[in-house]
């Protein structure tokens, strides 16, 4: 299995529900990543779990919760959302970071609509 | 923190001819740059990466050359096909980064029949 699969494809929640997108990888990658992607932009980075601990959160507002229960499977917890949080929400995983680079495979996303 | 940059934003290209997008970065210890190709509507997919201790890289039809001491790298297609067409993000990442990669803006290249 070489893909990263996300559910769901698409989400439409108002802005007082709480859902969650959840992300699965059976390459057996260490690292998994969360990225927001607007549209005609590059993704930008929310957080990384490394080992399934949480080693970076760019700052992103506690409305988005991560959690990684274990090494194949990461969710993104959404709450209170803004219209703005509007986006496609990208999973990523990689191959252990701390022994160098590799690229990212993605998943094929969530396309998320807040109303 | 890393800032990259990359040319042009959009470029249309007739089929058969070669396309060349460039990107710069800014910190010196950045020791990778991958290249991603994402179709609309579809996921970003890795195309071609390089590391800082090779100068040039090549896969078929894909190309990615490094000038470490400009800080700038860049992704030559040629014999360019229709299925080409979609936007390119190159990225870069630092050692202390890890694999958290930073994108360039993108580039939407068209390829016309």
């Amino acid at each position: 299995d070489t893909e990263v699969t996300q559910t769901p494809k698409h989400l439409v929640m108002g802005m007082t529900n709480k859902k969650s997108l959840k992300c699965e990888q059976h390459m057996g990658h260490r690292a998994m990543y969360w990225y927001k992607q607007k549209a005609k932009k590059p993704p930008e980075l929310m957080f990384v779990y490394s080992y399934e601990k949480l080693s970076i959160n760019e700052s992103v507002p506690s409305r988005f919760s991560p959690e990684c229960p274990n090494s194949s499977l990461l969710n993104l917890h959404l709450h209170a959302l803004q219209p703005e949080d509007s986006a496609l929400y990208l999973c990523a995983s990689s191959q252990d970071r701390e022994q160098g680079n590799y690229g990212y495979t993605f998943g094929s996303g969530t396309r998320l609509t807040v109303v | 923190g890393e800032n990259v940059e990359q040319h042009p934003s959009t470029l249309s290209v007739q089929e058969g001819d070669s396309a060349v997008i460039k990107c710069t970065y800014s910190d010196s210890a950045s020791n990778y740059f991958p290249w991603y190709k994402q179709e609309l509507g579809k996921r970003p997919q890795l195309i071609i990466d390089i590391r800082s201790n090779v100068g040039e890289k090549k896969d078929q039809r894909i190309a990615v050359t490094l000038n470490k001491t400009a800080k700038h790298f860049s992704l030559h297609i040629t014999e360019t096909q229709p299925e080409d067409s979609a936007v390119y993000f190159c990225a870069a990442s630092t050692p202390a980064g890890g694999q958290n990669f930073v994108f360039g803006p993108g580039t939407r290249l068209s390829v016309l029949p």
